[in-house]
Formats: structure tokens, sequence, C-alpha cells
């Protein structure tokens, strides 16, 4: 099984920060990973696709960048509704499996 | 509107079994795999496993923690995705999402139900 490992795993940020989250496999994946959102007590939401594709709805604030086996997501000015788990996960071959998580928290 | 509703949630005894339902409505449901994603108190996600929509086969695939004693399948008639879970350990207690994938072989996730709980304990 291929295994996504997130760095760091919490992340203290100011409201305006750029705020860079990485996400490594152990072998390429190509392009496709995403990446989700999660807020405490609610079910994870899609934020990008295929490594740089942007969800329909999600803010333009968020981007991601890489392919084969390094993955970035950037938050180009946090805002208050930001704060939150974030997750990679692959989907190159079976099994998918995702990231650890990175919770990024209030400074 | 696309919506995914969880049932079957419980407490189970180490060793028994447990099916979960997914009920949907909002889209095509033939034309999509439908997958399981777990979720144990205070950690990260776990994906379980997929089936794939008929038009890819409508087979199965799984994690290697739940191969063997998870079965996955779909009733299309009526758009209900389950999970069978059998040979219960406490490590499957978790919140179990039922999610949908973007393309009939599986693919990102794009939507979610809210979960039920499943509690595996004495």
């Amino acid at each position: 099984d291929i295994q996504m490992t997130q760095s760091p795993s919490t992340l203290s940020a100011s409201v305006g920060d750029r705020v860079t989250i990485t996400c490594r496999a152990s072998q390429s994946v190509n392009s496709w990973l995403a990446w989700y959102q999660q807020k405490p007590g609610k079910a994870p939401n899609l934020l990008i696709y295929k490594a740089s594709s942007l969800e329909s709805g999600v803010p333009s604030r968020f981007s991601g960048s890489g392919s084969g086996t390094e993955f970035t997501l950037t938050i180009s000015s946090l805002q208050p509704d930001d704060f939150a788990t974030y997750y990679c996960q692959h989907y190159n071959t079976y099994p998918w499996t995702f990231g650890q998580g990175t919770k990024v928290e209030i400074k | 509107e696309v919506q995914l509703v969880e049932s079957g949630g419980g407490l189970a005894q180490p060793g028994r079994s447990l099916r979960l339902s997914c009920t949907t409505s909002g889209f095509t449901f033939v034309d999509y795999a439908m997958s399981w994603v777990r979720q144990a108190p205070g950690k990260g996600l776990e994906w379980v496993g997929l089936i794939k929509s008929k038009a890819y086969g409508g087979t199965a695939e799984y994690a290697a923690s739940v191969q063997g004693r998870f079965t996955i399948s779909r009733d299309d008639s009526k758009s209900i995705a389950y999970l069978e879970m059998n040979s219960l350990k406490t490590e499957d207690t978790a919140l179990y999402y039922c999610t949908r994938e973007h393309y009939g072989s599986g693919s990102r996730i794009d939507y979610w139900g809210q979960g039920t709980l499943v509690t595996v304990s004495t």
C-alpha cells in the first residue's frame, strides 16, 4: 500500500498568514491526489483534486501543486473559517490511503 | 441535491457482525462507485473500500485492515450501498462515512454522508 505522510501535524497561524501543508507519498501517485478539509463534528469536504484542480465552490485562496511523490496545499491568506484539519488522499492504485492530517490552529 | 444517509450503526460485541446501509438520492446511483471511509474517535480518516459501478464490473476493493472481514455491496434498483462487517474487532470502533467517488471506477470523494457510529465492545 502507498503511505501518505503529511507535515506538519499541527500548524499555528494567524488570520492573513500564508499557510503551506506538505504531503509525501511513499511511491508515485502521478497527479491522483486530493485534499480535504474537516471541521470538528462535520464530514470532510473536498477542496482540491488531481493535485491542483479547485473543486467547484471552494474559495480561490486554496491551491494545490505537485506531482509524483510530493504535493502541497497552500492557503494564500488564512481566514477564520479555515481553522480546521486538512487531509491528503491518493487515488492512484487501490487501496486509496489518506495522510494522517494537519490541524491548523489559531496562533 | 446529492444526499447520502447512513444507518445501521450501534454497539456490537467483538466477533459479531453488523451491516451498514447508505441510502442515496439526488444523482444517478448506477453511474458512480460508492465507498466507505471510517474515523476512529479523535483519529484521522481511513479509507475502508469501494464498490465500482456495474459499468466497471461492480467489483469491490478493500483496505488491508478489513480485507476478508468486510464486504461492500450495492443495490442499484434501490440506490443503496451496504457495508457488511464480520468478525468485528475493538479497533473497528469508528464513525463510518458513506461516500461517493467521482467516477464509476473510483476517484476523488466528492460527497460524504454524516456518518454512523459503530462501537465494538464487550
